[in-house]
Protein backbone atom coordinates (compact mmCIF):
# COMPACT_ATOMS: atom_id res chain seq x y z
CA UNK A 1 0.00 0.00 0.00
CA UNK A 2 1.07 3.47 -0.81
CA UNK A 3 2.02 5.23 2.28
CA UNK A 4 2.09 9.03 2.70
CA UNK A 5 3.07 10.49 6.08
CA UNK A 6 3.20 13.95 7.38
CA UNK A 7 5.18 15.67 10.09
CA UNK A 8 2.80 16.83 11.84
CA UNK A 9 -1.76 16.38 12.62
CA UNK A 10 -2.12 19.44 14.54
CA UNK A 11 -0.17 22.71 14.70
CA UNK A 12 -0.76 26.09 15.94
CA UNK A 13 1.62 28.87 15.11
CA UNK A 14 1.76 32.77 15.75
CA UNK A 15 1.03 35.28 13.07
CA UNK A 16 4.53 36.04 11.62
CA UNK A 17 6.25 32.77 12.67
CA UNK A 18 7.79 30.52 9.56
CA UNK A 19 6.00 26.99 9.78
CA UNK A 20 7.75 23.92 7.85
CA UNK A 21 5.10 20.86 6.96
CA UNK A 22 6.82 18.07 6.28
CA UNK A 23 5.94 15.03 3.81
CA UNK A 24 7.10 11.70 3.14
CA UNK A 25 5.99 8.67 0.38
CA UNK A 26 7.41 5.51 0.48
CA UNK A 27 6.68 4.92 -2.91
CA UNK A 28 9.11 6.22 -4.78
CA UNK A 29 6.22 8.60 -7.02
CA UNK A 30 7.90 10.93 -9.15
CA UNK A 31 4.86 13.44 -8.83
CA UNK A 32 4.06 15.12 -4.90
CA UNK A 33 1.83 18.04 -4.10
CA UNK A 34 0.22 20.26 -1.42
CA UNK A 35 -3.29 21.17 -1.15
CA UNK A 36 -5.28 22.93 1.22
CA UNK A 37 -8.56 22.61 2.32
CA UNK A 38 -11.60 24.79 2.91
CA UNK A 39 -15.17 23.89 4.21
CA UNK A 40 -17.17 25.16 1.24
CA UNK A 41 -14.22 25.98 -1.32
CA UNK A 42 -12.78 22.21 -1.36
CA UNK A 43 -9.21 20.83 -2.49
CA UNK A 44 -7.03 23.83 -3.83
CA UNK A 45 -3.63 23.03 -4.89
CA UNK A 46 -0.71 24.96 -3.58
CA UNK A 47 2.22 23.38 -5.16
CA UNK A 48 3.60 20.64 -6.71
CA UNK A 49 6.85 18.82 -8.07
CA UNK A 50 7.48 16.53 -10.71
CA UNK A 51 10.93 15.53 -9.60
CA UNK A 52 13.74 16.48 -7.12
CA UNK A 53 14.56 20.28 -7.01
CA UNK A 54 11.80 20.83 -9.25
CA UNK A 55 8.73 22.79 -8.14
CA UNK A 56 5.59 24.33 -9.92
CA UNK A 57 2.91 27.19 -8.49
CA UNK A 58 -0.57 25.42 -8.31
CA UNK A 59 -3.44 27.57 -8.08
CA UNK A 60 -3.19 29.59 -4.85
CA UNK A 61 0.35 29.75 -4.60
CA UNK A 62 1.04 32.97 -2.55
CA UNK A 63 2.63 32.76 1.00
CA UNK A 64 4.06 29.74 0.20
CA UNK A 65 7.64 27.81 -0.75
CA UNK A 66 8.04 24.47 -1.12
CA UNK A 67 11.46 22.53 -1.39
CA UNK A 68 12.16 18.83 -2.64
CA UNK A 69 15.92 17.36 -2.02
CA UNK A 70 14.59 14.11 -2.05
CA UNK A 71 12.62 11.97 -4.02
CA UNK A 72 10.46 10.59 -1.38
CA UNK A 73 10.18 14.08 0.60
CA UNK A 74 8.49 17.09 0.30
CA UNK A 75 8.34 20.33 1.94
CA UNK A 76 5.55 23.26 2.21
CA UNK A 77 6.86 26.78 3.79
CA UNK A 78 5.02 29.28 4.86
CA UNK A 79 7.54 32.26 5.10
CA UNK A 80 5.30 34.19 7.94
CA UNK A 81 2.20 32.90 8.46
CA UNK A 82 -0.75 34.88 8.61
CA UNK A 83 -4.69 33.92 9.94
CA UNK A 84 -6.06 32.95 6.73
CA UNK A 85 -3.42 30.20 6.28
CA UNK A 86 -5.60 28.34 8.92
CA UNK A 87 -6.24 25.40 7.21
CA UNK A 88 -5.92 21.92 6.32
CA UNK A 89 -2.90 21.14 4.65
CA UNK A 90 -2.94 17.63 2.35
CA UNK A 91 0.19 16.25 0.91
CA UNK A 92 -0.61 13.70 -1.73
CA UNK A 93 2.05 11.60 -4.31
CA UNK A 94 0.59 9.94 -7.59
CA UNK A 95 0.95 7.04 -9.47
CA UNK A 96 1.44 6.26 -13.05
CA UNK A 97 -2.23 6.23 -13.04
CA UNK A 98 -2.24 9.80 -12.05
CA UNK A 99 -4.63 9.12 -8.58
CA UNK A 100 -3.44 11.13 -5.85
CA UNK A 101 -3.05 9.30 -2.87
CA UNK A 102 -3.12 11.36 0.31
CA UNK A 103 -1.44 11.46 3.92
CA UNK A 104 -3.59 12.27 6.91
CA UNK A 105 -3.45 15.79 6.27
CA UNK A 106 -1.99 18.78 8.94
CA UNK A 107 -4.33 21.17 10.74
CA UNK A 108 -2.76 24.26 11.42
CA UNK A 109 -4.22 27.16 12.99
CA UNK A 110 -2.84 30.26 12.85
CA UNK A 111 -3.40 33.13 15.99
CA UNK B 1 -18.66 27.43 -14.66
CA UNK B 2 -16.77 24.86 -12.22
CA UNK B 3 -14.76 22.28 -13.84
CA UNK B 4 -16.60 19.97 -11.48
CA UNK B 5 -19.70 20.45 -9.64
CA UNK B 6 -20.64 18.36 -6.81
CA UNK B 7 -23.97 18.55 -4.56
CA UNK B 8 -22.68 19.14 -0.77
CA UNK B 9 -25.17 17.61 0.67
CA UNK B 10 -25.54 16.85 3.55
CA UNK B 11 -27.39 13.67 2.51
CA UNK B 12 -28.87 11.31 5.39
CA UNK B 13 -30.26 8.04 5.16
CA UNK B 14 -31.33 4.83 7.13
CA UNK B 15 -29.04 1.96 7.32
CA UNK B 16 -29.30 -0.47 4.54
CA UNK B 17 -30.08 2.14 2.00
CA UNK B 18 -28.72 2.32 -1.47
CA UNK B 19 -26.85 5.82 -1.76
CA UNK B 20 -26.08 7.40 -4.94
CA UNK B 21 -23.71 10.54 -5.16
CA UNK B 22 -23.03 12.50 -8.17
CA UNK B 23 -20.74 14.96 -9.76
CA UNK B 24 -21.28 16.53 -13.04
CA UNK B 25 -18.42 18.18 -15.65
CA UNK B 26 -17.67 20.24 -17.82
CA UNK B 27 -14.87 19.44 -19.42
CA UNK B 28 -15.29 16.18 -22.56
CA UNK B 29 -11.47 15.98 -22.36
CA UNK B 30 -11.65 13.65 -18.91
CA UNK B 31 -11.22 10.22 -19.30
CA UNK B 32 -10.24 9.74 -15.91
CA UNK B 33 -12.72 9.40 -12.89
CA UNK B 34 -11.68 8.41 -9.79
CA UNK B 35 -13.96 8.87 -6.13
CA UNK B 36 -12.37 9.86 -2.80
CA UNK B 37 -13.65 9.01 0.84
CA UNK B 38 -12.82 11.25 3.51
CA UNK B 39 -13.23 10.70 7.13
CA UNK B 40 -13.67 13.73 9.51
CA UNK B 41 -10.05 15.30 10.26
CA UNK B 42 -8.34 12.62 7.91
CA UNK B 43 -6.87 12.74 4.58
CA UNK B 44 -8.69 11.46 1.61
CA UNK B 45 -8.85 8.07 0.73
CA UNK B 46 -8.97 6.57 -2.95
CA UNK B 47 -12.12 4.12 -2.96
CA UNK B 48 -12.85 4.12 -7.21
CA UNK B 49 -10.96 4.52 -10.26
CA UNK B 50 -12.48 4.28 -13.90
CA UNK B 51 -11.52 4.87 -17.41
CA UNK B 52 -13.52 6.39 -19.73
CA UNK B 53 -17.40 5.16 -19.86
CA UNK B 54 -18.53 2.79 -18.14
CA UNK B 55 -19.43 0.55 -14.71
CA UNK B 56 -17.21 -0.94 -11.94
CA UNK B 57 -18.10 -2.75 -9.21
CA UNK B 58 -16.22 -3.11 -6.24
CA UNK B 59 -17.85 -5.28 -3.16
CA UNK B 60 -20.86 -2.66 -1.81
CA UNK B 61 -19.53 0.17 -3.81
CA UNK B 62 -20.25 0.69 -7.89
CA UNK B 63 -18.69 4.23 -9.89
CA UNK B 64 -20.63 4.86 -12.94
CA UNK B 65 -19.19 7.14 -15.68
CA UNK B 66 -21.57 8.74 -18.55
CA UNK B 67 -19.42 10.44 -20.47
CA UNK B 68 -22.32 11.79 -23.33
CA UNK B 69 -24.20 13.35 -20.00
CA UNK B 70 -20.95 14.03 -18.28
CA UNK B 71 -22.09 13.08 -15.31
CA UNK B 72 -20.52 10.39 -13.00
CA UNK B 73 -21.94 8.49 -9.91
CA UNK B 74 -20.93 6.55 -6.61
CA UNK B 75 -23.51 3.83 -5.61
CA UNK B 76 -23.41 2.68 -2.54
CA UNK B 77 -25.33 -0.99 -1.75
CA UNK B 78 -26.70 -2.17 1.74
CA UNK B 79 -25.21 1.36 3.72
CA UNK B 80 -23.41 1.08 7.01
CA UNK B 81 -22.93 3.94 9.41
CA UNK B 82 -18.74 3.06 8.23
CA UNK B 83 -19.88 4.70 5.31
CA UNK B 84 -20.62 7.76 7.35
CA UNK B 85 -17.44 10.26 5.35
CA UNK B 86 -17.24 13.27 3.32
CA UNK B 87 -17.29 11.40 -0.69
CA UNK B 88 -15.14 13.95 -3.58
CA UNK B 89 -15.29 12.92 -6.97
CA UNK B 90 -11.93 13.36 -9.13
CA UNK B 91 -11.33 13.65 -12.58
CA UNK B 92 -8.49 14.31 -15.32
CA UNK B 93 -7.84 14.40 -18.81
CA UNK B 94 -4.92 12.31 -18.71
CA UNK B 95 -2.44 10.69 -16.04
CA UNK B 96 -0.25 13.92 -15.46
CA UNK B 97 -0.85 16.84 -13.48
CA UNK B 98 -4.14 18.86 -14.51
CA UNK B 99 -6.14 17.20 -11.90
CA UNK B 100 -9.96 18.58 -10.87
CA UNK B 101 -11.91 17.65 -7.50
CA UNK B 102 -15.40 18.43 -6.30
CA UNK B 103 -16.49 19.78 -3.01
CA UNK B 104 -17.41 16.73 -1.90
CA UNK B 105 -20.57 15.53 -0.58
CA UNK B 106 -20.80 14.68 3.30
CA UNK B 107 -22.72 11.56 4.09
CA UNK B 108 -24.69 10.21 7.33
CA UNK B 109 -25.89 6.35 7.75
CA UNK B 110 -28.14 6.52 10.85
CA UNK B 111 -28.17 3.24 12.75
Amino acid sequence: DVKVTQSSRYLVKRTGEKVFLECVQDMDHENMFWYRQDPGLGLRLIYFSYDVKMKEKGDIPEGYSVSREKKERFSLILESASTNQTSMYLCASSSQTGSRFFGPGTRLTVL
Amino acid sequence: QKEVEQDPGPLSVPEGAIVSLNCTYSNSAFQYFMWYRQYSRKGPELLMYTYSSGNKEDGRFTAQVDKSSKYISLFIRDSQPSDSATYLCAMSPNTGNQFYFGTGTSLTVIP
